[in-house]
């Protein structure tokens, strides 16, 4: 099946930082989300992006499909961003998660 | 509008015992996913319905577990006996899926059951 590999596993910043989270993934697909998982294990949807760019405030993602990769953009970040932050894609239906990037941002 | 929603939030049961999670998928998608969390494992797909019926359960782990879509807003992922090692966070998500050539498909979760067995 698909393998999906994101980058970095663990990341800190100050609050006002700015960060890229990176997703690989080993085949082509046709559809792939971001998603936030809060402190709280809620699984908050960020970005449907299989390809292109979108932007949402703060935040923005860009999917290169061609070259297997997208990334997620914060800019400023608060707090309140902390969590987990996957990656999720796949052909069909099916969606595979990756294994995430822990972000703690810091006062 | 109601996102997906998801019964017991948690539950905690003896090993051996039958357990049986609830969700009620988004008004009107037509998918229905399940999805176990562990620490281990992350997050996997254990099973997903298309309008009603299984697609897919290559993901059910063993024999124990069973899922069934009697209708469009409900559905049921059954353990039975419960082990310690079910222990996770057990998430439903539903889409409206459609399209070939263009393709569309964003699901979007419930609060997920945080099931222990002891």
């Amino acid at each position: 099946g698909i393998q999906v590999e994101q980058s970095p596993p663990d990341l800190i910043l100050q609050e006002g930082a700015n960060s890229t989270l990176r997703c690989n993934f080993s085949d082509s697909v046709n559809n792939l989300q971001w998603f936030h998982q809060n402190p709280w294990g809620q699984l908050i949807n960020l970005f449907y992006i299989p390809s292109g760019t979108k932007q949402n405030g703060r935040l923005s993602a860009t999917t290169v499909a061609t070259e297997r990769y997208s990334l997620l953009y914060i800019s400023s970040s608060q707090t309140t961003d902390s969590g987990v932050y996957f990656c999720a894609t796949g052909g069909g239906n099916k969606l595979t998660f990756g294994t995430g990037t822990q972000l703690k941002v810091e006062l | 509008d109601a996102g997906v929603i998801q019964s017991p939030r948690h539950e905690v049961t003896e090993m051996g015992q039958e357990v049986t999670l609830r969700c009620k998928p988004i008004s009107g998608h037509n998918s229905l996913f399940w999805y176990r969390q562990t620490m281990m494992r992350g997050l996997e797909l254990l099973i997903y319905f298309n309008n009603n019926v299984p697609i897919d359960d290559s993901g059910m782990p063993e024999d124990r577990f069973s899922a069934k879509m009697p209708n469009a807003s409900f559905s049921t992922l059954k353990i039975q006996p419960s082990e310690p090692r079910d222990s996770a966070v057990y998430f439903c998500a539903s889409s409206l899926s459609f399209g070939t050539t263009s393709f569309y498909n964003e699901q979007f979760f419930g609060p997920g059951t945080r099931l222990t067995v002891l």
